[in-house]
């Protein structure tokens, strides 16, 4: 198994454009969610999903848009990055009390 | 809102006993959750308790007192790669996102 996979490891965009970080986890686990964590603010949730077909939004939703079309792919899309989206974003999975994370994409925004 | 407390920093000799507190204030309470991350890397699962008491897992152990909304975790035998930061986390009802604290950055020294 490849746990959960994410792409790319690193980006620096432009202000203003857009993109797509990828990730998707192969243990067929139902819930998945997206991180980011900023230098002294732990890790804070953007947006979760439960299942195929289901989003919720997070603590920091706003400039992030999600899907979730099937179990093992849930893609997080920027839609015109600005500075303050510069950050770690980390995907992770969980079937149970345990979460995965996979290993980081390193974004900058300039 | 859900808050967590946590040291920002713990400095420990190689060899020693290390225990990082966290106490939390949330909406709901499952369970405590404790997760490794190393610079650079993602963050791992060490832990998790649903119920009062000490759980222990080989040089780690976890603790969770639910009336005192407090847990922590105790690392023995201290070694050098044990270097990290360490996180609480709470999940506040079942099958929801996890409120991560703001970690503990562990410096273990010679």
């Amino acid at each position: 198994n490849a746990g959960v996979t994410q792409t790319p490891k690193f980006q620096v965009l432009k202000t203003g454009q857009s993109m797509t970080l990828q990730c998707a986890q192969d243990m067929n686990h139902e819930y998945m969610s997206w991180y980011r964590q900023d230098p002294g603010m732990g890790l804070r949730l953007i947006h979760y999903s439960v299942g195929a077909g289901i989003t919720d939004q997070g603590e920091v939703p706003n400039g992030y848009n999600v899907s979730r079309s099937t179990t093992e792919d849930f893609p997080l899309r920027l839609l015109s990055a600005a500075p303050s989206q510069t950050s770690v974003y980390f995907c992770a999975s969980s079937y149970s009390n345990e979460q995965y994370f996979g290993p980081g994409t390193r974004l900058t925004v300039t | 809102g859900q808050s967590l407390e946590q040291p920002s920093e713990v400095t420990a000799v190689e060899g020693a006993i290390v225990q990082i507190n966290c106490t939390y204030q949330t909406s709901g309470f499952y369970g405590l959750s404790w997760y490794q991350q190393h610079d650079g890397g993602a963050p791992t699962f060490l832990s998790y308790n649903a119920l009062d008491g000490l759980e222990e897992t080989g040089r780690f152990s976890s603790f969770l007192s639910r009336s005192d909304s407090y847990g922590y975790l105790l690392l023995q035998e201290l070694q050098m790669k044990d270097s990290a930061s360490y996180f609480c986390a709470v999940s506040v009802a079942g099958n929801t996102p996890l409120v991560f604290g703001k970690g503990t950055r562990l410096s273990v020294i010679a």
